[in-house]
This record gives structure tokens, C-alpha cells and sequence, in this order.
């Protein structure tokens, strides 16, 4: 059973518009999210996270929303540039997670920014 | 700063060969460890973690295993490869109080 979801695999975007990434989960016991971002062949870099008790979360050209009720939650990237294009893991962690910090993660979505 | 090593960077072993990857984090203490997968084209799968030295705990039943001799050693093992082991090979740690993990470059492992 897949907790957290990322139903499009990919995203293309134009240099300089927004890109809006998406992520649903199903476990309401998730209190904190996290997106990653992903070059070929090397490790994730944290990009951006949110509490759950708040709904927006802004550092630079990265905003994460997060809508409890909808269970969604979006990364908006703007204004996108070339060096954005890569994958992009949302990742959840459950009020469970306690000292241990396990995250689960979706299954990414490719961004590709056009010059 | 803390820093996170994984090597090899890419490995190609036979099928039935053993494995051993190794993950070291430097300029922390008593960190939380983490092995992740990832296979062609699907998400990050957690294999195993770590709270502290010679503490395990396995996510999911496969054919690895892995210990963790020391505070910051990591290390990713396998008494006899097969096929469905190859993937893209991750190190994470997190400090205990903090929900953020941070990833090492990775490992490339082609079983063939």
C-alpha cells in the first residue's frame, strides 16, 4: 500500500514559469513532510519541509502547502530554471516515527525545465 | 559540518557473489542511520535503521542484512547476491532530534 503518492511522473515547465509539484498521502497520523530533489546517480538533497501545523512553508523560490484535509501537499517552484530539472521525492514521516525519524517516501516525479 | 561517505561508488558483482557496502558520517555523534533502494524507476524503499551501534532494525524481509559496528559506520551486506539486488544503493542519517535525513552520493550496484 502506497502511503504517499506522486501520481505524475513527470512535469515539463518553461524556463522562468512555475512549477507545481503534487504528493498525496492516505495516513492522517503523518505529522511532518519533506521534499527532496534528485540528480542521476547521486544521493537526495533536502530541498524544503512542513510541519503539519501549518499549511505553507517559503525559503526562496520553494513554497510547500500542505492541505490536511485533502491530504495533499504541493512544492511550487518559481521561477523555474534549468538547473531545477531533476526528481523530486515528497516524503512523510508519522507521529510514530519518534526518535527513529523513518520517512516514507513517494515515487518521484521527473521536472524538466525547458531554456 | 557533517558529512556522509558511501563507497563504492559503482560495483558490479556476479550473481551468489557476497557484498559489503560501507557508509561512514563524520562530524556528528550518535546519529540515526539509514539503508535506502532504489530501484529502476520507482521510489526510495527503507531497508534498514539504525538508532545506535549494533541496533537494527529491518524494514522489509530480503536477502541483506546490515550492521553497524561503530557510532558512525554503517555497512550493507550480503552472503549471496541475486538478480533483484541491483539497484541504486543509499546511505541516509538524521540527527535523533531533527526529522530531516541527509543522504550520502549512493551506490550503484549491477548484479549480473
Amino acid at each position: 500500500d502506497q502511503q504517499v503518492k506522486q501520481n505524475s511522473p513527470s512535469l515539463s515547465v518553461q524556463e522562468g514559469r512555475i512549477s507545481i509539484l503534487n504528493c498525496d498521502y492516505t495516513n492522517s497520523m503523518f505529522d511532518y513532510f519533506l521534499w527532496y530533489k534528485k540528480y542521476p546517480a547521486e544521493g537526495p538533497t533536502f530541498l524544503i519541509s512542513i510541519s503539519s501545523i501549518k499549511d505553507k512553508n517559503e525559503d526562496g523560490r520553494f513554497t510547500v502547502f500542505l492541505n490536511k484535509s485533502a491530504k495533499h501537499l504541493s512544492l511550487h517552484i518559481v521561477p523555474s530554471q534549468p538547473g531545477d530539472s531533476a526528481v523530486y521525492f515528497c516524503a512523510a514521516r508519522g507521529k510514530y516515527g519518534g526518535a527513529t525519524n523513518k520517512l516514507i517516501f513517494g515515487t518521484g516525479t521527473l521536472l524538466a525545465v525547458q531554456p | 559540518s557533517q558529512t556522509i561517505h558511501q563507497w563504492p561508488a559503482t560495483l558490479v558483482q556476479p550473481v551468489g557473489s557476497p557484498l559489503s557496502l560501507e557508509c561512514t558520517v563524520e562530524g556528528t555523534s550518535n546519529p540515526n542511520l539509514y539503508w535506502y533502494r532504489q530501484a529502476a524507476g520507482r521510489g526510495l524503499q527503507l531497508l534498514f535503521y539504525s538508532v545506535g551501534i549494533g541496533q537494527i532494525s529491518s524494514e522489509v524481509p530480503q536477502n541483506l542484512s546490515a550492521s553497524r559496528p561503530q557510532d558512525r559506520q554503517f555497512i550493507l551486506s550480503s552472503k549471496k547476491l541475486l538478480l533483484s539486488d541491483s539497484g541504486f544503493y543509499l546511505c541516509a542519517w538524521s540527527a535523533i532530534s531533527e526529522e530531516t535525513q541527509y543522504f550520502g552520493p549512493g551506490t550503484r550496484l549491477l548484479v549480473l
